[in-house]
């Protein structure tokens, strides 16, 4: 099993440029979900899915958008990229999101907009 | 206030020394993670646990529900310790146990 993939490794961007962060689970995890980690803070949730077709927002969703067409994968789109969301990204899945499971988590999108 | 706090927040250990690692929450919590990250790298799961106490290898992971308090040890510390060790939580709302709150994480150096 691959796990949770993640690309691009890293990217940078102008701003007001848009981009789709990939993700995808081998795993025929239920839930997964999007984070970004900044400097002096935990990890903030975007988005999220509990299976294909169905999404939901997070703490931080603006200036995201999210779909999930299949169970493995879960992008993540960014609109019109801003300075603000310089950041890196990770994207975690888990078994269920009714009941705690381990999260695994992707090896990360380091993400620059200048 | 944040809903998770870690302590410390840097911590500087030489090879060979115990180590501990504490997270203290305020909210009711369905159960409590340990993740490792290392510089760079990715987030690895540690343990996962919602009552007592678990080991694996050289960490042992507790927690006291009562105290809303859990603790990360590392015995005989070596430098590939050296990581962010992150404490989270799951949500008790029902249905949304495996939506996370996270601790901002402990920076750990082991030193030779």
């Amino acid at each position: 099993n691959a796990g949770v993939t993640q690309t691009p490794k890293f990217q940078v961007l102008k701003t007001g440029q848009s981009m789709t962060l990939q993700c995808a689970q081998d795993m025929n995890h239920e839930y997964m979900s999007w984070y970004r980690q900044d400097p002096g803070m935990g990890l903030r949730l975007i988005h999220y899915s509990v299976g294909a077709g169905i999404t939901d927002q997070g703490e931080v969703p603006n200036g995201y958008n999210v779909s999930r067409s299949t169970t493995e994968d879960f992008p993540l789109r960014l609109l019109s990229a801003a300075p603000s969301q310089t950041s890196v990204y990770f994207c975690a899945s888990s078994y269920s999101l009714g009941f705690p499971y381990e999260q695994y988590f992707g090896p990360g999108t380091r993400l620059t907009v200048t | 206030k944040n809903e998770v706090e870690q302590s410390p927040q840097n911590l500087t250990a030489q090879e060979g020394e115990f180590i501990t690692i504490n997270c203290s929450y305020s909210v009711g919590i369905s159960a409590l993670h340990w993740l490792q990250q290392h510089p760079g790298g990715g987030i690895v799961s540690l343990f996962m646990l919602s009552s007592g106490k678990k080991k694996h290898g050289r960490l042992i992971a507790t927690i006291n529900i009562q105290e809303k308090h859990s603790s990360l040890h590392i015995t005989a510390s070596h430098p590939r310790d050296s990581a962010v060790y992150i404490c989270a939580v799951s949500s008790q709302e029902t249905g949304t146990a495996s939506k996370l709150t996270f601790g901002t994480g402990t920076r750990l150096q082991v030193t030779l």
